[in-house]
């Protein structure tokens, strides 16, 4: 069964630090997604890795994937309060495109 | 990007009775799934819904339980069936066009039984 691990649980960090969370997965994938959730929101797609050493930015926040290490990392930034939310990888195996998600990180950013 | 529209967007519903819920996609779509999301919790998949076939389920979750129908590439509706207290919880269904797309998510059916 994948198993699919972040860390940390839960994020508290000061505006204008850096910090970086990691998603760790149990299988073999080249196919990772990274959500954001906002309260009560729904989930709104962030970045696709589709590949070994994959990089994508946007803004504040940038991932990559390490698919031998079975690792992907979400580094923020000089983060903003706007940053706030939960953020969830997920990882899709097999041919049925399905999505096993990770257990979420609760960023909360403070003034 | 694709729009996921949900209905109900919530319900407050009396323990064994039953509610359906439905999923629209603004355009065709090769894969649709349902989700569950309990408070505070990540989404675990329940089923991915087949267009023009019975689901397929993931483990834990079971046909008569959560009965889903897709009738063409556009719509799908989950039903909870026979509900209790513990099938309280936020329900989501997302729309998959391949590995190289992002699924993307309705936003999501709160569901509380009482």
């Amino acid at each position: 069964e994948l198993k699919v691990e972040q860390n940390p649980l839960f994020l508290s960090m000061q505006e204008g630090k850096n910090y970086t969370i990691y998603c760790n997965y149990s299988t073999t994938s080249d196919r990772l997604y990274w959500y954001r959730q906002d309260p009560g929101k729904s989930l709104e797609s962030l970045f696709v890795l589709l590949s070994n050493g994959a990089v994508k930015q946007e803004g504040r926040l940038m991932a990559s994937l390490d698919t031998k290490a079975r690792l992907s990392t979400l580094h923020i930034t000089a983060a903003v309060h706007d940053l706030s939310a939960t953020y969830f990888c997920a990882v899709m195996t097999g041919t049925a495109s399905k999505l096993t998600f990770g257990t979420g990180t609760r960023l909360q950013v403070t003034l | 990007s694709a729009v996921i529209s949900q209905k109900p967007s919530r319900d407050i519903c009396q323990r064994g009775t039953s509610l359906t819920i439905q999923c629209q996609v603004d355009s065709q779509v090769t894969m649709m799934f349902w989700y569950r999301q309990q408070p505070g919790q990540s989404l675990t998949l329940i089923a991915t819904a087949n267009q023009g076939s019975e689901a397929t389920y993931e483990s834990g979750f079971v046909i008569d339980k959560f009965p889903i129908s897709r009738p063409n590439l556009t719509f799908s509706t989950l039903t909870v069936s026979n509900m209790s207290p513990e099938d309280s919880s936020i329900y989501l269904c997302s729309g998959g066009w391949g590995p190289g797309q992002p699924q993307h998510f309705g936003d999501g059916t709160r569901l509380s039984i009482l």
